[in-house]
Order: structure tokens, then C-alpha cells, then sequence
């Protein structure tokens, strides 16, 4: 089975500072990615997803995420916060290989963006 | 864009009660995943159907029931409901199984007391 760590319950960053993310995964195969964000009281956004061979791939509100095989990492980044980002993050895999489809999520990461 | 529609988006239950959650996928979507988000926690894979059958099965309790209809859309049947049963429930739909995206309602938070 596919298993996901988030390193990291909380982040809090700075309005305008950096956002790190971190996602490792677990899989003798390279998955399908996904990054999804939640809003309190509101279900899961897809972020970005990655499927292909290209390994930056770029997501909506500014995120994108690195694929890396060689560290079994799918990091989430922003260059610079938002107060709107202000979120949990649930980074999400799926096997490639299965028909079956199930994602296995991290179990999140709330990102605080201070004034 | 049309998205998924869960109903009921609240709901409040006695123990040992039932409840039926129904899930609408996105038009054209041809399958449907149930996922359940305890309280601080990640979602869990409950069921899936791909074309009216089930295609995967998770953590999902005896007491729970799932189908999908003919026209695509997917109800979740909770018996004998007890404390521990209260959670965000999500469904999501895809345009076939695999590693096709996955588009998530905005839940049912069922609460039981």
C-alpha cells in the first residue's frame, strides 16, 4: 500500500515569506501526486497534481511542487505567503498502477500566515 | 463549472439511528469514491464504484452500505450509527478510475449523539 508523510502538523510563515510544504511518499513505483488544499468547513481544492515526466509542476494560487524520485519527495512551495493561504494541506497519492483509483493522504498540514 | 454536490451538508443523528448521504459527481463522471475525515485527521478511503459497480473497497464498516445509481450518482447508507461514526463524509468523482483526478464535494458532516 501507498503511505504519505507530511512532515510538519503546523507552519506558520510570515505575510510575503516562503512556504515549504513537505510531502515524502512511499512507493517502489512512482505515483500519481496531489496536492489539496481545505478551507474550514469546506472540502478539498485540487492544488496541482503530477502524472508526467515533468517534475516542477505549477498549481493554482501561486504553489507549485517538485517531483523528486531520487528523495521520494513532492514538496509543496510559494515564494511568498498570503493571507489567504492561510489553509490545511493534504498532500494525496494514487498508484500508478492500480485501475482502483483510492488516494492515500497525508495527514495534513495547517499553514498559518501571520500579519 | 459544475462540481459535486453532496446532500445533506449537515446532518444530526441519535446512536443506533440511520442515515443516508447522497452524492451528484460532476456530469459525464463515471465514478465515485467515498471518504470519511474524523475529527484532526486525514481522509480515509471508504468505497468507490466505476460504472454502477463497486471497484474498491476500503475501511468501511459492515454497517455501512454504498451503491451507485444509473444515473451516476451514489448514496451511502449508515446503520446503527454510534458515536465514533460522527466525521466530515466526502465523496469525489473522477472521469474513469486510475490515477485520473479526483474532484471532492464539500462533505457532509454527520454528527452523531
Amino acid at each position: 500500500a501507498q503511505s504519505v508523510t507530511q512532515l510538519g502538523s503546523h507552519v506558520s510563515v510570515s505575510e510575503g515569506a516562503l512556504v515549504l510544504l513537505r510531502c515524502n511518499y512511499s512507493s517502489s513505483v512512482p505515483p500519481y501526486l496531489f496536492w489539496y488544499v481545505q478551507y474550514p468547513n469546506q472540502g478539498l481544492q485540487l492544488l496541482l497534481k503530477y502524472t508526467s515526466a515533468a517534475t516542477l509542476v505549477k498549481g493554482i494560487n501561486g504553489f507549485e511542487a517538485e517531483f523528486k524520485k531520487s528523495e521520494t519527495s513532492f514538496h509543496l512551495t510559494k515564494p511568498s505567503a498570503h493571507m489567504s493561504d492561510a489553509a490545511e494541506y493534504f498532500c494525496a497519492v494514487n498508484d500508478r498502477g492500480s485501475t482502483l483509483g483510492r488516494l492515500y493522504f497525508g495527514r495534513g498540514t495547517q499553514l498559518t500566515v501571520w500579519p | 463549472a459544475a462540481g459535486v454536490i453532496q446532500s445533506p451538508r449537515h446532518l444530526i443523528k441519535e446512536k443506533r439511528e440511520t442515515a443516508t448521504l447522497k452524492c451528484y459527481p460532476i456530469p459525464r463522471h463515471d465514478t465515485v469514491y467515498w471518504y470519511q475525515q474524523g475529527p484532526g485527521q486525514d481522509p480515509q478511503f471508504l468505497i468507490s464504484f466505476y460504472e454502477k459497480m463497486q471497484s474498491d473497497k476500503g475501511s468501511i464498516p459492515d454497517r455501512f452500505s454504498a451503491q451507485q445509481f444509473s444515473d451516476y450518482h451514489s448514496e451511502l447508507n449508515m446503520s446503527s450509527l454510534e458515536l465514533g461514526d460522527s466525521a466530515l463524509y466526502f465523496c469525489a468523482s473522477s472521469l474513469g478510475g486510475g490515477g485520473d483526478t479526483q474532484y471532492f464535494g464539500p462533505g457532509t458532516r454527520l454528527t452523531v449523539l
